[in-house]
């Protein structure tokens, strides 16, 4: 079965310093996707970045980026720059086949970041 | 990106009454939907799977009968607590997935639910 974990339950952040936010992973597939989720507040989940498995570059988006070292089974997600609106919870994933053939996705518990002027 | 509502946003009900709460994808068909249930400070538990058509499939331990979910369009699936107690009073997310998007998901705006 596919597992997330983030260690992290919150931190902290002074605006403009980049932040990691800390995911390891847990799966038996050889192919498998991993995913970021911002949820502010109002409880919308924002996606961020995907990496898979297969990718040979990690995934940059923006300010995002997402540091994939597969053997040590983490998907860190880089904030450069942080601003106050990065605020909010994250939430790392992971894709997982279903009966269907469709993929649910597996959340970490999120961690809370609160970026700091 | 492709927009995914629900309806309705916030929900105050008296226990034991039942509660409908749409998902809507509004400019493409979700061949499949999820329902996520998140409990303050918590992370979002997967509910159900369903595919248009067919009847969804759960995850362990969430009841079929309390929660009826519906996909009877691609662009429509609801959910229903039955018979909804203080406990049930929780946020609930959709998110809907198309072939054609590479299954990515799309997650609507959630439905915070209250039973007095």
């Amino acid at each position: 079965a596919q597992k997330i974990t983030q260690t992290q339950p919150g931190m902290f952040v002074q605006e403009k310093e980049a932040v990691t936010l800390d995911c390891t992973y847990d799966t038996s597939d050889p192919s498998y996707g991993l995913f970021w989720y911002k949820q502010p507040s109002s409880g919308e989940m924002i996606f961020l970045i995907y990496q898979g498995s297969y990718d040979q570059q990690n995934a940059t988006e923006g300010r995002y980026s997402l540091n994939f070292q597969k053997a040590r089974k983490s998907a860190n997600l880089v904030i450069s720059a942080s601003q106050l609106g990065d605020s909010a919870m994250y939430f790392c994933a992971m894709g997982a086949p279903t009966q269907g053939g469709s993929e649910k996705l597996v959340f970490g518990k999120g961690t809370k970041l609160t970026v700091n002027p | 990106g492709a927009v995914v509502s629900q309806h309705p946003s916030r929900v105050i009900c008296k226990s034991g009454t039942s509660v409908k709460i749409e998902c809507r994808s509004l400019d493409f068909q979700a061949t499949t939907m999820f329902w996520y249930r998140q409990f303050p400070k918590q992370s979002l538990m997967l509910m159900a799977t369903s595919n248009e058509g067919s009847k969804a499939t759960y995850e362990q331990g969430v009841e079929k009968d309390k929660f009826l979910i519906n996909h009877a369009s691609l662009t429509l699936s609801t959910l229903t607590v039955t018979s909804a107690h203080p406990e049930d009073s929780s946020f609930y997310i959709c998110s809907a997935s198309a072939d054609s998007f590479y299954n990515e998901q799309f997650f609507g705006p959630g439905t915070r639910l209250t039973v007095l």
